[in-house]
């Protein structure tokens, strides 16, 4: 999984207060999905971004959950007032774009709410 | 609605035998399919893809194998050997929804030595 950065690996978060997870993209990629695995299932589709750009949020709960690729840095997903139900692994994936384009994956950020 | 299901949760396999994996979709507008290894604690990793204009890639020890009509799609290891033992996912996008990828539920595969 070389190329997608994501930090941090691992993040503890109590009830109520806010998550912030980063995305570095492959180099030359400029087109970043994030998905999120509950236990024992498997990844869903949250939001897919270009740079400065929301392309499809589709997946995304409609509440406190919230995504930016800014020009300039990482992708962040931010998630507000964190519950039980959020924890999970969250994956970003970058992909060059265009049709045909497999996406690569980092490891994932484990967020475990207290 | 899971519009991409891997119905076998777990396969066990002798080491130097076939492996088989498949998957099964119903969405008729997926035109890409993708496979991806995991293992724990690591993010997956791209395996092998196919496109909806062919019926078989290969790629080494891995084969994909396209069924359009049966909606189907199956994974081919072989020889199988312990280092392949991870959690396999079968992936589908529709080229005009983004590109974004449907992920089935994964099948567990361990290759005995």
């Amino acid at each position: 999984n070389a190329g997608v950065m994501q930090n941090p690996r691992h993040l503890v978060r109590r009830r109520g207060q806010e998550a912030r997870l980063r995305c570095s993209p492959m180099k030359g990629h400029s087109h970043v999905y994030w998905y999120r695995q509950l236990p024992e299932e498997g990844l869903k589709f949250m939001v897919y971004l270009q740079k400065e750009n929301i392309i499809d949020e589709s997946g995304m709960p409609k509440e406190r959950f919230s995504a930016e690729f800014p020009k300039e840095g990482p992708s962040i997903l931010r998630i507000q007032q964190v519950v039980r139900g959020d924890s999970a692994a969250y994956f970003c994936a970058s992909s060059p774009g265009g049709w045909n384009q497999p996406q690569h994956f980092g490891d994932g950020t484990r967020l475990s709410i207290l | 609605d899971q519009q991409v299901k891997q119905n076998s949760p777990s396969l066990s396999v002798q080491e130097g035998r076939i492996s088989i994996l498949n998957c099964d979709y119903t969405n008729s507008m997926f035109d890409y399919f993708l496979w991806y290894k995991k293992y724990p604690a690591e993010g997956p990793t791209f395996l092998i893809s196919i496109s909806s204009i062919k019926d078989k890639n290969e790629d080494g020890r891995f084969t994909v194998f396209l069924n359009k009509s049966a909606k189907h799609l199956s994974l081919h290891i072989v020889p199988s050997q312990p280092g392949d033992s991870a959690v396999y996912f079968c992936a589908a996008s529709a080229g005009n929804a983004g590109n974004m990828l449907t992920f089935g539920g994964g099948t567990r595969l361990m290759v005995k030595p």
